[in-house]
């Protein structure tokens, strides 16, 4: 069974670093084709890519955020990782990632799982 | 404000049908395959529709999406009230170099 699962802080201060880990179950990122994404939805609005990394783990970045988002893959734990540098409060949202499976990889933008959410507030 | 424009809301009777509209550039929708993706309150999204009009399995074929140019659609047949939901475009941009989504659609079954 596939699931995706993210934790981590649910609350943070300005200035400081998010680290949110995803961790995967029921598949693995090496299998060719593969690709976690990480994505974000700020209260009452639409989402936002942030950034994939694929089963060569090598990671890809949405533009405007390319400087303070790090994705890395932690195999022993089969685990993702989001990095998110400098918070601020216009970074509170609900932060999903989400699989985009070897069948659908010629999009990048069609993920078939997705974990259940984590809430991050950025306040003082 | 979104590069890809959704109509902020839709509604419609059960049983009816509705389309809601996704409109982009060639860039985007002009150049890539668009996905439709359906948010119950609370819940993450769902993928309904990829490669702008195939289904994955377990999505009803009341479900439909379809591409000409720059703008998407997806249709619902057959309306039904466990279809309100929140409904999302998404696209890959040439330009921008990242996936796009639309503002969402906020489906109201009457």
């Amino acid at each position: 069974q596939v699931t995706l699962k993210e934790s981590g802080p649910t609350l943070v201060k300005p200035t400081q670093t998010l680290a949110l880990t995803c961790t995967l179950s029921g598949f693995s990122l090496s299998t060719i084709g593969t690709r976690v994404a990480w994505l974000r939805q700020s209260p009452g609005k639409s989402l936002e890519w942030l950034a994939h990394i694929d089963w060569g783990y090598d990671s890809f970045y949405t533009a405007s955020l390319k400087t303070r988002v790090t994705v890395s893959h932690d195999t022993s734990k089969n685990q993702v990782v989001l990095t998110m540098t400098n918070m601020d409060p216009v970074d509170t949202a609900t932060y999903y990632c989400a699989r985009n499976p070897p069948v659908y990889s010629r999009t990048w933008t069609s993920f078939d799982y997705w974990g259940q959410g984590i809430l991050v507030t950025v306040s003082s | 404000q979104s590069v890809l424009t959704q109509p902020p809301s839709a509604s419609g009777t059960p049983g009816q049908r509705v389309t809601i509209s996704c409109s982009g550039s060639r860039s985007n929708i002009g150049n890539n395959p668009v996905t439709w993706y359906q948010q119950l309150p609370g819940t993450a999204p769902k993928l309904l529709i990829y490669f702008s009009d195939q289904r994955p399995s377990g999505v009803p074929d009341r479900f439909s999406g379809s591409k000409s140019g720059t703008s998407a659609s997806l249709a619902i047949s057959g309306l039904q009230s466990e279809d309100e939901a929140d409904y999302f475009c998404a696209t890959w941009d040439d330009s921008l170099k990242t996936v796009l989504f639309g503002g969402a659609t906020k489906l109201t079954v009457l």
